[in-house]
């Protein structure tokens, strides 16, 4: 049973250029959360999203950044005209059921250098 | 605003020794919190959890104590091991939407 799975691991863009990770949660996970974490800081929320649903992206930047997890394939986040604060780890993590347990099982992490 | 804070940013301690790691919340209505161990490199893994019907839970070697009339908890780790150098976070996962990360404490464990 493979856990979540995020790529790219590591991604380098140019300032302007547009950054898309992916990620595909646990089998039978139907809930998606992405955090973003800055080198000797914690994981900052961005988006919570069920399937073909966005449930709360209050932590998401309102331009440049969006989010989707569609019916088929994996959640997407996607940054758009990145700039150099861009750099940081995004973290993907998936829920099997938000009424039961909330332990939240997390990728390995796309690193997103932005030069 | 809500927020879940470490006390100390690093803490080292001696293989063999037992650790704490300490956590204050904001919130008095948070009643399910979760620690994650992240080891470099990686993305966090769950180790514990408490709901705030309870003062304590214990795992393998891990302990952790919730107080909530000062609204701290903290995680003990016995016999510390070199395998247990990490950082750890203390998350507040109250109303199931978006998890709360505290900053982190990096574990340092002296062989």
């Amino acid at each position: 049973n493979a856990g979540v799975m995020q790529n790219p691991r590591h991604l380098v863009r140019r300032r302007g250029q547009e950054a898309r990770l992916r990620c595909s949660p646990m089998k039978g996970h139907s809930h998606v959360y992405w955090y973003r974490q800055l080198p000797e800081e914690g994981l900052k929320f961005m988006v919570y999203l069920q399937k073909e649903n966005i449930i709360d992206e209050s932590g998401m930047p309102k331009e440049r950044f969006s989010a989707e997890f569609p019916k088929e394939g994996p959640s997407i986040l996607r940054i758009q005209q990145v700039v150099r604060g861009d750099s940081a780890a995004y973290f993907c993590a998936s829920l099997l059921n938000r009424e039961d347990t909330g332990e939240l099982f997390f990728g390995e992490g796309s690193r997103l250098t932005v030069l | 605003g809500e927020s879940v804070g470490l006390h100390l940013p690093t803490l080292s301690v001696q293989e063999g020794d037992n650790s704490i790691i300490n956590c204050a919340y904001s919130n008095s209505a948070s009643d399910y919190f979760i620690w994650y161990k992240q080891e470099s490199g990686k993305g966090p893994q769950f180790i514990i959890d408490i709901r705030s019907n309870m003062d304590k839970r214990q795992g393998q070697r891990v302990t952790v104590l919730l107080n909530k009339t000062v609204k701290h908890l903290s995680l003990q780790i016995a016999a510390t091991q070199p395998g247990d150098s990490a950082v750890y976070f203390c998350a507040d996962h109250t109303g199931g939407f978006k998890t709360i990360f505290g900053a982190g404490t990096r574990l340092f464990v002296k062989a």
